[in-house]
């Protein structure tokens, strides 16, 4: 089955500074790839996802790049805030009838003000 | 509001308790799920109905039960638990499982602590 390698478990940047969070997965057929941010005590969210026909996403401070050849996937945020402070998985998928996204461990990032 | 609501939100049981987590979406999704969060670990995926037949169930202990009554309802049935099954459990639906896009609505939770 798919696995979901996720780094760095934890991140910390200045405020106006950019943050990576870099992901790998095993299986080559995995064609969607979502990110979710949960902040604390609340429930996860889609902030972004990328399908495996495009390289690369954007929505205003946020991006996702893929590299289908290297199997890994990134989440760019530019010029953070402190409320981008949050813990962010990523995930993907096979594409197959009945198969359930499988989520990275996620990182917790933290944006100091 | 996402429109999936989960009770209780806090629960505390002994080990030798039954209780039961509920979860209602009003989205009009046909899949829902269950998944257990841990400190450190990642989302683990324990359950999934698609129109009301469980489609996936990820080697859990016979101890959690899910229900399915309809496509709005999910239910988690807890008996003799342990300590280690502490956890966040969340909730989600999803409009179907067989798309490459299904976006899952996540529930705020349930936060169980067994003593």
């Amino acid at each position: 089955g798919e696995n979901v390698e996720q780094h760095p478990s934890t991140l910390s940047v200045q405020e106006g500074d950019s943050a990576v969070i870099k992901c790998t997965y095993s299986d080559s057929a995995s064609n969607y790839f979502p990110w979710y941010k949960q902040e604390l005590g609340k429930r996860p969210q889609l902030i972004i996802d990328i399908r495996s026909n495009v390289g690369e996403k954007k929505d205003q401070r946020i991006a996702v790049t893929l590299n289908k050849t290297a199997k890994h996937f990134s989440l760019h945020i530019t010029e953070t805030q402190p409320e981008d402070s949050a813990v962010y998985f990523c995930a993907a998928r096979i594409y197959s009838g009945n198969t359930p996204l499988v989520f990275g461990k996620g990182t917790r990032l933290s944006v100091i003000a | 509001e996402t429109g999936v609501t989960q009770t209780p939100r806090h629960l505390v049981m002994g080990m030798t308790n039954k209780k039961s987590l509920k979860c209602e979406q009003h989205l009009g999704h046909n899949a829902m799920y269950w998944y257990k969060q841990s400190a450190k670990k990642p989302l683990e995926l324990m359950f999934v109905y698609s129109l009301e037949e469980r489609v996936e169930n990820n080697s859990v202990p016979s101890r959690f039960s899910p229900e399915c009554p309809n496509s709005s309802h999910l239910f988690l049935h807890l008996h003799t638990l342990q300590p280690e099954d502490s956890a966040l459990y969340l909730c989600a639906s999803s409009q179907g499982t067989g798309t490459v896009t299904g976006e899952l609505f996540f529930g705020e939770g349930s936060r169980l602590t067994v003593l």
